[in-house]
């Protein structure tokens, strides 16, 4: 079975521009988050969407925006890139346990830098 | 707000050397994951701990919760070489927030 799949793989932007970046959920999964690395530091979470909906939000600023599709894929927008922004972007999704557990599984990541 | 401390962040061992990464995180919670990530990849999870008393192995490594002390650590029996890597504790947050350490950067040298 195939796992999480994110696009692209590295993208290089310069300050000021927009970005966006897609991920695939597990076949069957839900639930999709989305996390910021950066270099030397653990993830930082940055939205969670279950079912189309936003059911999570870390300390992001208001450039940061997601959404979910029909068929559980999602896309990561950053407006007005910053220096600081450059990270390794990863995405996981997550079977729906009830509650029980949030066990994630994560894609292979986008290292988004900005010049 | 909630903190999640590992220690420590840098280690290296030599190999079939014993060793332990903690995790002390500072709020309620009893679902703490511990995760791999070699360099330039992603993470894959290790271990999944649900309760406190949870005791969870895989080969050389082994995982604990003690969920009143908000502690779990990570041993390492034997270490070997492809055991270098960087460890991640996260600790759920029941809202949907998932916190990870600043990670332990493991190095095995022979």
């Amino acid at each position: 079975d195939a796992g999480v799949t994110q696009s692209p793989t590295h993208l290089i932007k310069t300050r000021g521009q927009h970005v966006t970046l897609r991920c695939s959920p597990i076949s069957g999964h839900k639930s999709v988050s989305w996390y910021q690395q950066v270099l030397g530091q653990g993830p930082q979470f940055i939205f969670q969407y279950y079912e189309k909906e936003e059911r999570g939000r870390g300390n992001f600023p208001d450039r940061f925006s997601a959404r979910q599709f029909p068929n559980y894929s999602s896309e990561l927008n950053v407006n007005a890139l910053l220096l600081g922004d450059s990270a390794l972007y990863l995405c996981a999704s997550s079977l729906p346990t009830g509650g029980l557990y949030n066990e994630q599984f994560f894609g292979p990541g986008t290292r988004l830098t900005v010049l | 707000e909630l903190k999640v401390e590992q220690n420590p962040l840098f280690l290296s061992m030599q190999e079939g050397k014993n060793y332990t990464i903690y995790c002390n995180y500072s709020t309620t919670s009893d679902r703490l994951y511990w995760y791999r990530q070699d360099p330039g990849k992603s993470l894959e999870s290790l271990f999944v701990l649900l309760s406190n008393g949870a005791v969870k192995q895989e080969g050389r490594l082994m995982a604990s919760l003690d969920t009143k002390a908000r502690l779990s650590t990570l041993h390492i029996t034997a270490a070997v070489h492809d055991l270098s890597a960087t460890y991640f504790c996260a600790v759920d947050m029941y809202n949907n927030d998932m916190r990870f350490g600043a990670g332990t950067r493991l190095t095995v040298k022979p």
